[in-house]
């Protein structure tokens, strides 16, 4: 099984900062890394597939990079709305695996 | 627009069973792998399984491999999770998704989730 180590657990920031998010991978799954968001009492929300392809309808400030092992999610000048958990997902292999997820606020 | 609505949750005792069910809509749905994931109260998501489109293939996370069978009906647009031998720790929101289609298991749309606790 692939494990997914997200860091940090939390992280606090201001309206217009930059937020960066890490996610390693127990062993190499090439691009398949994929970020989800997920607000209070909402269902999750693809944000970035394949490690760096963005999503139609996803503000441009939400980006993706990495290969291999190692990925990262950033997001340029946070918004008060981007308050959520942030997820990754591996889709290289069975059992598909989450990432523990890392609180914004 | 797509649409996915899942049922079938609730509160239901250990060694019992249930059926989930999601109803989708808004896409050509044999053409689109399908997935359950599920989320314990104040917890992270954990993937439970995912169907092809076809339904030929399906895949369990280890945690309910032989208590759960996912299952797919291309005519009616619906994909089940009957779930046997409840535990207390499958108590969770339960959450449908769908894949981004092209052999994909990439969740891109997710319901809204059915709550399923198992207690006595």
């Amino acid at each position: 099984e692939i494990v997914l180590t997200q860091s940090p657990d939390f992280q606090s920031v201001s309206p217009k900062e930059k937020v960066t998010i890490t996610c390693r991978a127990s062993q190499s799954i090439g691009s398949s890394l994929h970020w989800y968001q997920q607000k209070p009492d909402q269902s999750p929300k693809l944000l970035i597939k394949y490690a760096s392809q963005s999503i139609s309808g996803v503000p441009s400030r939400f980006s993706g990079s990495g290969s291999g092992t190692d990925f990262t999610l950033t997001i340029n000048s946070l918004e008060a709305e981007d308050a959520a958990a942030y997820y990754c997902h591996q889709s290289s292999s069975f059992p598909l695996t989450f990432g523990g997820g890392t609180k914004v606020e | 627009e797509v649409q996915l609505l899942e049922s079938g949750g609730g509160l239901v005792r250990p060694g019992g069973s249930l059926r989930l069910s999601c109803a989708a809509s808004g896409f050509t749905f044999s053409s689109h792998a399908m997935s359950w994931v599920r989320q314990a109260p104040g917890k992270g998501l954990e993937w439970v399984s995912s169907i092809s489109g076809s339904g030929g293939s399906t895949y369990y996370a280890d945690s309910v491999k032989g208590r759960f069978t996912s299952s797919r009906d291309n005519s009616r647009n619906t994909l089940s999770l009957q779930m046997n031998s409840l535990r207390a720790d499958d108590t969770a929101v339960y959450y449908c998704a769908k894949s981004l289609g092209g052999g994909s298991y990439v969740e891109d749309y997710w319901g809204q989730g059915t709550l399923v606790t198992v207690s006595s």
